[in-house]
């Protein structure tokens, strides 16, 4: 079955403890995104990777990472959680370029940092 | 830079039409629209390039107005498959960066 997986789903964990949430797809997407959503605010690009090796910054990348080193992964790493990082987060992916292409939404994680 | 729905809420009954804007500050690229349901994933309804171009498929269907920067969704005969929140995404530029307006809630009643 066609999808982007996130792990893990739901994470509760404390302030300035390292983590990491997992995305793939096994579509043979070149473009994959990270995307944090809140109430009243909607859903805001945190990081995008067009294809392996090339990433850039969204519009709320402070106290993220990503790495894109194979096509099929794209973790979200937060190196020091704050209480602000609380959120519900999505992974997405799209064959091409986000203007020709469908983009598919992972489940999401739900992170909330004490 | 966010770009501005309105109305921010709608209540329909079934088979009521209704039309979802989608207005920026600056000229867009493109313009994506989602829907979400409640407790699930955004789902991807369609995209639009700058261009003047409709789409659209069964009862839904947007346009893009290049000059006014502004985009519109257009539900009608609405179902209660139809409720949800939906989104509007912009590009400014060809490049991947996609920046969402803060959404409109539809919902439909019997």
């Amino acid at each position: 079955e066609a999808q982007v997986t996130q792990n893990p789903r739901y994470l509760i964990t404390v302030t300035g403890k390292k983590l990491t949430v997992t995305c793939s797809q096994n579509m043979n997407h070149e473009y994959m995104s990270w995307y944090r959503q809140d109430p009243g605010l909607g859903l805001r690009q945190i990081y995008y990777s067009m294809n392996v090796e090339v990433t850039d910054k969204g519009d709320v990348p402070e106290g993220y990472k990503v790495s894109r080193k194979e096509k099929r992964n794209f973790p979200l790493i937060l190196e020091s959680p704050s209480p602000n990082q609380t959120s519900l987060y999505f992974c997405a992916s799209s064959l091409g370029g986000l203007d020709t292409d469908t983009q598919y939404f992972g489940p999401g994680t739900r992170l909330t940092v004490l | 830079q966010q770009p501005v729905q309105s109305p921010q809420a709608v209540i329909l009954r079934e088979g009521e039409d209704a039309v979802i804007n989608c207005s920026s500050s600056k000229a867009l690229y493109s313009v994506h629209w989602y829907r979400q349901k409640h407790g699930e994933a955004p789902v991807f309804l369609m995209i639009l390039l700058k261009g003047g171009e409709q789409k659209g498929h069964e009862k839904i269907s947007a346009s893009f107005n290049e000059k006014k920067q502004q985009s519109s969704l257009y539900l009608t005969a609405s179902q209660l498959s139809y409720s949800g929140t939906y989104f509007c995404g912009t590009e400014y530029n060809q490049g991947g960066k996609l920046i969402f307006g803060q959404g409109t809630e539809l919902s439909v009643k019997p």
